[in-house]
């Protein structure tokens, strides 16, 4: 079993459409998370970060995690075309001897928003 | 502004030959990773340094090799003895040991034939 597991997709919604994408993990430990958005040939860019459970909100953006279910969740309100790309979900446990900030990705989910 | 550059963007290269990548930063930030991205794979950890002068092998680090001789440099070789080196290089950087976020380069496409 994989520490992080994503569902890659591909995803398919119509403009317009709240979008909801999830992660689960095993590692109890974990206490760091992040949402990356991946376009086409670039480099992951850094979308939304946060430390243990709750929610976060930027803009159209919403970043919530539940640590009792090992579950974490990235909503897009209002999709539009331009929020077509690969999301990836990364978590990191405390620093320490096994950890040293690693970060552990998910496989990423394609999404499309369909003009 | 600061950022990760990597270059090139696209490689090519012959079987059998050495090739390496060069990634520079001017964030002041200590450390420095490479990842791998493969189609179906996500992103897999080769090598990452925390401070000048040291680094470690990470989850797939066979057929690689790094140096960091400067802070704000972190070159990967791709050796011969990597037996599928075709693939997305990503570099990336972080301030400091604990949780902060990584900040990417826009990446290195090698292929190898």
């Amino acid at each position: 079993q994989k520490e992080v597991e994503q569902d890659p997709g591909p995803l398919s919604v119509p403009e317009g459409a709240i979008v909801s994408l999830n992660c689960t993990y095993s590692n109890s430990a974990f206490q760091y998370f992040m949402w990356y958005r991946q376009y086409s040939r670039k480099g992951p860019e850094l979308l939304m970060y946060t430390y243990s459970s709750g929610n976060k909100e930027d803009g159209r953006f919403t970043a919530q995690v539940d640590k009792s279910s090992k579950y974490i969740s990235l909503f897009i309100r209002d999709s539009q075309p331009s929020d077509s790309a690969t999301y990836l979900c990364a978590m990191s446990g405390p620093h320490g001897s096994s950890n040293t900030g690693k970060l552990i990705f998910g496989q990423g989910t394609t999404l499309q928003v369909k003009p | 502004d600061g950022g990760i550059t990597q270059s090139p963007k696209y490689l090519f290269r012959k079987e059998g030959q050495n090739v390496t990548l060069s990634c520079e930063q001017n964030l002041n930030h200590d450390a420095m990773y490479w990842y791998r991205q493969d189609p179906g794979q996500g992103l897999r950890l080769i090598y990452y340094s925390q401070i000048v002068n040291d680094f470690q092998k990470g989850d797939i680090a066979e057929g690689y090799s790094v140096s960091r001789e400067k802070k704000e440099s972190f070159p990967l070789t791709v050796t011969s003895a990597q037996k599928n080196p075709t693939a997305f290089y990503l570099c990336a950087s972080k301030h400091g040991q604990g949780g902060s976020p990584l900040h990417f380069g826009n990446g290195t496409r090698l292929t190898v034939t």
